[in-house]
């Protein structure tokens, strides 16, 4: 099992371009969320995912799209990008719903984005 | 939106001398879980805690939950240089299991 795999690991971009952050997992986990984390600021959750299909919104959504066509990818979009959004990436994974005894995530290794 | 504070954000000791790291939620948290990431890697999953005044014990690393479920705490005595890395805590709240949030981070750095 290669586990949660993330795509690419290093982008710089200029300000008002686009891109996506590829996120795919080998696990059949169900649950699939996008963290960013920042010096002093921790991982913040932007989008998570309960199931093919279904998206939603964490602390940090705006500037970003998701979606979830299949069950292994879940990628994170930058529509225009900002320097704000300079970063790096976490995408996370885990198995059920939120039941306590499945709450465990798996981490791929980031993506580190710079926007200039 | 739901929070949890993690103190101190940094923390240097020597080789041998102990280390606790705490967090704080202003509101009944239904679990909470710690995660380390040394430096340039990724969160790996530690421990997760769910029941009030649980203690779990890995090796030398100690994690407790309060007994309000509103604070944590991990310990680990006598570091090692292979300590080094940012811990963080991350909590949930009632039935939104499904948004885990993480604390701040606290980084540990340990001289030999």
């Amino acid at each position: 099992n290669a586990g949660v795999t993330q795509t690419p690991k290093f982008q710089v971009l200029k300000t008002g371009q686009s891109m996506t952050l590829q996120c795919a997992q080998d696990m059949n986990h169900e649950y699939m969320s996008w963290y960013r984390q920042d010096p002093g600021m921790g991982l913040r959750l932007i989008h998570y995912s309960v199931g093919a299909g279904i998206t939603d919104q964490g602390e940090v959504p705006n500037g970003y799209n998701v979606s979830r066509s299949t069950t292994e990818d879940f990628p994170l979009r930058l529509l225009s990008a900002a320097p704000s959004q300079t970063s790096v990436y976490f995408c996370a994974s885990r198995n059920g719903q939120g039941r306590s005894g499945a709450n465990v995530l798996t981490f791929g290794a980031g993506s580190r984005l710079t926007v200039l | 939106g739901q929070q949890v504070m993690q103190i101190p954000q940094y923390q240097h000791v020597q080789e041998g001398e102990d280390f606790t790291t705490y967090c704080n939620s202003s509101t009944t948290l239904s679990n909470i879980q710690w995660y380390k990431q040394r430096p340039g890697g990724h969160p790996v999953f530690l421990i997760q805690l769910v029941k009030s005044g649980e203690v779990k014990k890995q090796k030398r690393l100690t994690f407790q939950f309060g007994e309000a479920k509103k604070n944590s705490s991990l310990h680990i005595t006598a570091t090692q240089t292979t300590d080094v890395g940012t811990y963080f805590c991350a909590g949930s709240w009632g039935g939104a299991t499904n948004k885990l949030i993480f604390g701040t981070g606290t980084l540990l750095a340990v001289q030999p």
